[in-house]
């Protein structure tokens, strides 16, 4: 079955510093998603992506954050200066709305997932 | 968006049939209820997804009654396994998803 991937699967970093977190997507899927989850809490929307622009994205998805698709299979997740408040996880996510895998709505595929650390 | 509710933890014992039942009153007339399993340190999976009456698949079954305010998530049998959170999300169309706290289950051998 296909799946999406990420790496790495831990990222430790110093406060102030760039990340980038990889996604490979599932390979016919066409929009693309990040999510954060702080440890102990909920899993929280980040940005979506279609057609190579950003098709939404919430308060937390800040002049910090920035994604790029950079080639026809990769997708990124850049934080510019990482923040103590950045450390999460960080989850990629990818659909094919009216396609083969999904139903009447927007069924989404998770990777495993990036632990960020931010010291 | 819809918002909804579940229990904040469920116990069962291996081996029993485990219901969680989720609210969502405001639920519009072309949402989608849908539930997510999330394991430790994992990303959600998608588990099931309805619009009314039953449905059924190789993992759960869905229980939507005709007023489709609420909706259960029966689990068969489960296992130690089975031990996760899951998340009751209304949903329409293409759609970013809104995670609640979700509901944990804890399977207790």
């Amino acid at each position: 079955e296909p799946e999406v991937t990420q790496t790495p699967s831990h990222q430790v970093t110093q406060m102030g510093q760039e990340v980038i977190l990889r996604c490979v997507p599932i390979s016919n899927h066409l929009y693309f998603y990040w999510y954060r989850q702080i440890l102990g809490q909920k899993v929280e929307f980040l940005v979506s992506f279609y057609n190579n622009e950003i098709s939404e994205k919430s308060e937390i998805f800040d002049d910090q954050f920035s994604v790029e698709r950079p080639d026809g299979s990769n997708f990124t997740l850049k934080i510019r200066s990482t923040k103590l408040e950045d450390s999460a996880m960080y989850f990629c996510a990818s659909s094919d709305p009216g396609g083969l895998t999904s139903g009447p709505t927007d069924t989404q595929y998770f990777g495993p997932g990036t632990r960020l650390t931010v010291l | 968006l819809a918002k909804t509710t579940q229990p904040i933890s469920m116990d069962s014992y291996e081996g029993q049939e485990v219901n969680i039942t989720c609210s969502h009153n405001n639920i519009a007339t072309n949402d989608y209820i849908t539930w997510y399993q999330q394991f430790p340190s994992q990303g959600p999976r998608f588990i099931i997804q309805g619009y009314k009456t039953k449905v059924t698949n190789e993992v759960a079954s869905l229980f939507i009654p005709a007023d489709r305010k609420s909706s259960t998530l029966s689990l068969p049998r489960v296992s130690l396994s089975d031990t996760a959170v899951y998340y009751c999300l209304v949903l329409t169309g293409a759609n970013n998803l809104f995670f609640g706290t979700g509901t944990r289950l804890t399977v207790i051998p």
